[in-house]
């Protein structure tokens, strides 16, 4: 079975700041990992995905993750926060055998203060 | 178009009702799902359905009855409803293999007086 930890359920930086979101994750088999974003009153979005490939992934608005194997993490990185990035982030993980069922983690809102 | 699109958005009703949420996918996915998003955000799959054929079934109760006419519908029909049914219930769909990465509809968020 596959699992991730979000570490911080809260996550408050002041605009132009750099956002570090923490997500760790446990599989038996290679893992696909996933971030995506909420905003209020709307579904999940993707931002970027890691599917073994280069593992460092750059995704939407400015948002990269890097895969670290011997960590066990994919923690999600911007440079500088915008006030538009204020939302709810979910880390997922899923794998190839399981039927494509994705495990989210608990989710960290993300406020941005100007 | 809306690729995922869930009716109705906003559902408040009684105790021991019954109610239906539908969701379609106009992207060819084979695969769609139900999610259930609790007060404290956390996100739990309920059930998947792969060309209409159920391959996910969590620990749900059995007053919770999917059904997907064809492999671009999945709707959910909730028996008897209960205060603890209060959520927001997502669907998504995903191509059903490789990454599998999901689209969400918006949600409808279901509240049970």
């Amino acid at each position: 079975a596959q699992s991730v930890t979000q570490l911080g359920s809260h996550v408050s930086v002041s605009e132009g700041a750099l956002v570090l979101l923490r997500c760790n994750y446990s599989s038996s088999v290679p893992p696909y990992l996933f971030w995506y974003v909420q905003y209020p009153n709307q579904g999940l979005q993707l931002l970027l995905k890691y599917t073994s490939a280069a593992t460092l992934v750059k995704g939407i608005n400015g948002f990269e993750a890097e895969f670290k194997k011997s960590e066990t993490s994919f923690h999600l990185t911007k440079p500088s926060a915008h006030m538009s990035d204020a939302a709810e982030y979910f880390c997922a993980v899923s794998v190839n055998t399981n039927a494509g069922k994705s495990t989210f983690g608990d989710g960290t809102t993300l406020t941005v203060k100007p | 178009d809306t690729a995922v699109s869930q009716t109705p958005k906003y559902l408040v009703t009684q105790m021991g009702n019954d109610k239906s949420i539908k969701c379609e996918q106009n992207l060819g996915h084979d695969t769609m799902y139900w999610y259930k998003q609790d007060s404290k955000k956390f996100l739990k799959i309920m059930f998947s359905y792969n060309n209409k054929e159920l391959i996910i079934n969590e620990t749900v109760p059995n007053r919770f009855s999917p059904k997907s006419p064809d492999k671009a519908h999945l709707n959910l029909h909730i028996n008897s409803l209960e205060l603890g049914d209060s959520a927001v219930y997502f669907c998504a769909s995903a191509p059903g293999s490789g990454a599998n990465v999901l689209t969400f509809g918006a949600g409808s968020r279901l509240t049970v007086l």
